[in-house]
């Protein structure tokens, strides 16, 4: 059985930090990219960033570019996002989530994809 | 960006849904999927590629479409299907979502 389990969500003031960490059992790590992908209370999907499988592309929402950054430890079977500079935006509920190919994004011609398994998700409070 | 239209949809069970999701510039080699989600929830990866069902989702879910115009249908609806339902381009940096289609029971 797949599982995605976050961790690192809570209360943070406007402009400090935090670091997300998802734990992957289930599925030979180092297969897949990873994503996060948060959701404001009340609101749609927003992607955040995706790695590859092995680290070597990364890409970012335009929101988020600058004061975040992802990263995973393939021996760890771990993913992490650390946020730094928080606002109240950033305020949502954050999935960690499994793609179906090795890179996050095709760039080119691919013949699958999506994002095949969800972690329950970590909630990060950004407020004073 | 994705325009997914409408916003809401009411219908019965037993009836024909019909999901659009609009791009506004060609998505790289149709990589779309669709995705349900419920209350409380995670989302459901249902269709990726535009048109290939994801394992374990039942027939009357079909996705289609090419380029800008992409289509989800939900050939005879279920009770378990009323949800949020969102399309999602990984063609190309930076990945997105569609704002949603509330699928509710008239």
């Amino acid at each position: 059985e797949v599982q995605l389990v976050e961790s690192g969500g809570g209360l943070v003031q406007p402009g400090r930090s935090l670091r997300l960490s998802c734990v992957v059992s289930g599925i030979t790590f180092d297969d897949y990219a990873l994503h996060w992908v948060r959701q404001r209370p009340g609101k749609g999907l927003e992607w955040v960033s995706g790695i590859s499988w092995n680290g070597g592309t990364i890409a970012y929402a335009d929101s988020v570019k600058g004061r975040f950054t992802i990263s995973r430890d393939n021996a760890k079977n771990s993913l992490f996002l650390q946020m730094n500079s928080l606002r109240a935006e950033d305020t949502a509920l954050y999935y960690c989530v499994k793609d179906v190919n090795m890179i996050p994004y095709c760039g080119g011609p691919c013949y699958s994809g999506g994002l095949d398994y969800w972690g329950q998700g970590t909630l990060v409070t950004v407020s004073s | 960006v994705l325009t997914q239209s409408p916003g809401t949809l009411s219908l019965s069970p037993g009836e024909r849904a019909t999901l659009s999701c609009g791009a506004s510039q060609s998505v790289t080699s149709n990589a779309l999927a669709w995705y349900q989600q419920k209350p409380g929830q995670a989302p459901r990866l249902l269709i990726n590629a535009a048109s290939s069902r994801a394992t374990g989702i039942p027939d009357r879910f079909s996705g289609s479409g090419s380029g800008t115009d992409f289509t989800l249908t939900i050939s005879r609806l279920e009770p378990e299907d009323f949800a949020v339902y969102y399309c999602q381009q990984y063609g190309s940096s930076p990945i997105t979502f569609g704002q949603g289609t509330r699928l509710e029971i008239k």
